[in-house]
């Protein structure tokens, strides 16, 4: 099972908003509900911060959501802050052999 | 509060063996599912292998089947990946990730909790 494609790069203004795509396959984003997307600062570990396509942990801000359309899944930063700029992966479960498969990761910047 | 720790990382032979080691903390070990997902250098993340609450079920990814496997005691609230006939590519830092939900039978993708990693470098 191959990766899921995000884009490399995203940038923004603060106080902007900007979307993340990844595209996956029926086999993957398309055919389950079990999206999540991670943001991970530079030299740091992953944090959860949408699962299940649009809920979000408890402590995550409200700016994060979620969203899908058939395979493709869609992370939305909205009033983009500083601190913002990270990397930020979707995974999605695969089934198969695959079980749990992950985008390359895009790095957001904010100008 | 919920801290998982990683230990066991370093520098090995292709061909060689390490184990690493993860102890969790703040939170019910026996109840909850625990991962390895490992990050090459400046590369995505990428799942490694899942383990059930109780340790009956344990699911790996194609890249490492046959070769790394995962464990756990749950008396010692500890969480293991033995790491057999090393290659270049398993170069990474390995982190342990609690899943979300409690009971899970199978990997989600859902890792609410993850440790600070640690580095395996495979190099001759």
């Amino acid at each position: 099972q191959s990766a899921l494609t995000q884009p490399a790069s995203v940038s923004g203004s603060p106080g902007q908003s900007i979307t993340i795509s990844c595209a996956g396959t029926i086999s993957d984003v398309g055919g389950h509900s079990l999206v999540s997307w991670y943001q991970q600062h530079p030299g740091k570990a992953p944090k959860l911060i949408i699962y299940e396509v649009n809920k979000r942990p408890s402590g995550v801000s409200s700016r994060f959501t979620g969203s899908k359309t058939g395979t493709t899944a869609s992370l939305t930063i909205s009033g983009l802050q500083a601190e913002d700029e990270a990397d930020y992966s979707c995974c999605s479960y695969a089934g198969g052999r695959s079980f749990v498969i992950f985008g390359g990761g895009t790095r957001l910047t904010v100008l | 509060q919920v801290q998982l720790v990683e230990s066991g990382g370093g520098v090995v032979q292709p061909g060689g063996s390490l184990r690493l080691s993860c102890a969790a903390s703040g939170f019910t070990f026996t109840s909850y599912g625990m991962n390895w997902v490992r990050q090459s250098p400046g590369k995505g993340l990428e799942w490694v292998a899942f383990i059930q609450y109780d340790g009956t079920k344990k699911f790996h990814a194609d890249s490492v089947e046959g070769r790394i496997s995962i464990s756990r005691d749950n008396s010692k609230n500890t969480l293991y990946l033995q790491m057999n006939s090393l290659r270049i590519e398993d170069t990474a830092v390995y982190y342990c990730a609690k899943s979300l939900l409690q009971l899970g039978a199978r990997p989600s993708g859902w890792f609410d909790a993850w440790g600070q990693g640690t580095l395996v470098t495979v190099s001759s």
